[in-house]
């Protein structure tokens, strides 16, 4: 089963624009966490967020949490077409596992 | 730093045979993970190791797959025998931490049964 549910499942946008996608989660969280996954390759670690936070910042990466709403949102800020991967949220369901959603295909269209 | 190593990258093998993944994670890192990737979704545990340990295997379908880290250092994920819907990718990661800290990805191994 999948705590995390990213939406849109796929996105396709201009090199330039900014791409926005969103994971909600059914149970409490201690953290959240984005990951991204070129094809064909393992994930990497973009962003951990914990529960006692709103907002985290990393380069062209803005990540949001809403613990009362359940969701977090990732903000890649004048994609490029390197961006163009699956990204992941991943919750760690009481703290006993972590779970993926099934993911966004973001495609960065030159 | 070197990352995590797996291998093979790729295995392609008829029903009912054997295969076996091999994971090293980066080093110091106590928490070894096996995950699964389906196509168009996203990983799910099937074990985690807290050092030697496998402190959850509940997602394990223990009558064809087993796991071992010995030493709590590599570990080795075993498929006897592989069926046709076991083709999927694996995905061994680590952290030096527990669940909730970064998790660092291997390449993953992509599994073909026919």
């Amino acid at each position: 089963s999948q705590q995390g549910e990213e939406d849109p499942q796929a996105l396709s946008i201009q090199e330039g624009e900014n791409a926005t996608m969103n994971c909600s989660y059914k149970t409490s969280i201690n953290n959240l966490q984005w990951y991204r996954q070129n094809s064909g390759r393992g994930l990497v670690h973009l962003i951990l967020i914990r529960s006692n936070e709103r907002e985290k910042h990393s380069g062209r990466l803005r990540v949001t949490l809403d613990t009362s709403k359940k969701s977090s949102s990732l903000l890649i800020t004048a994609s490029r077409a390197a961006d163009t991967a699956s990204y992941f949220c991943a919750t760690d369901k009481g703290a006993q596992k972590l779970v993926f959603g099934q993911g966004t295909r973001l495609t960065i269209n030159p | 730093e070197a990352g995590v190593v797996q291998s093979p990258r790729y295995k392609i093998i008829e029903k009912k045979q054997p295969v076996a993944f091999w994971c090293n994670p980066i080093s110091g890192h106590n928490t070894l993970y096996w995950y699964l990737q389906n196509l168009g979704q996203g990983p799910e545990l099937l074990i985690r190791y807290e050092n030697e340990e496998a402190v959850d295997d509940s997602q394990l379908p223990k009558d064809r797959f087993s796991a071992e880290r010995l030493k709590g250092v590599d570990s080795t994920l075993k498929i006897q025998p592989a069926e046709l819907g076991d083709s999927a990718v694996y995905l061994c990661a680590s952290s030096f931490g527990g669940v909730g800290e970064t998790q660092y990805f291997g390449p993953g191994t992509r599994l073909l049964v026919l």
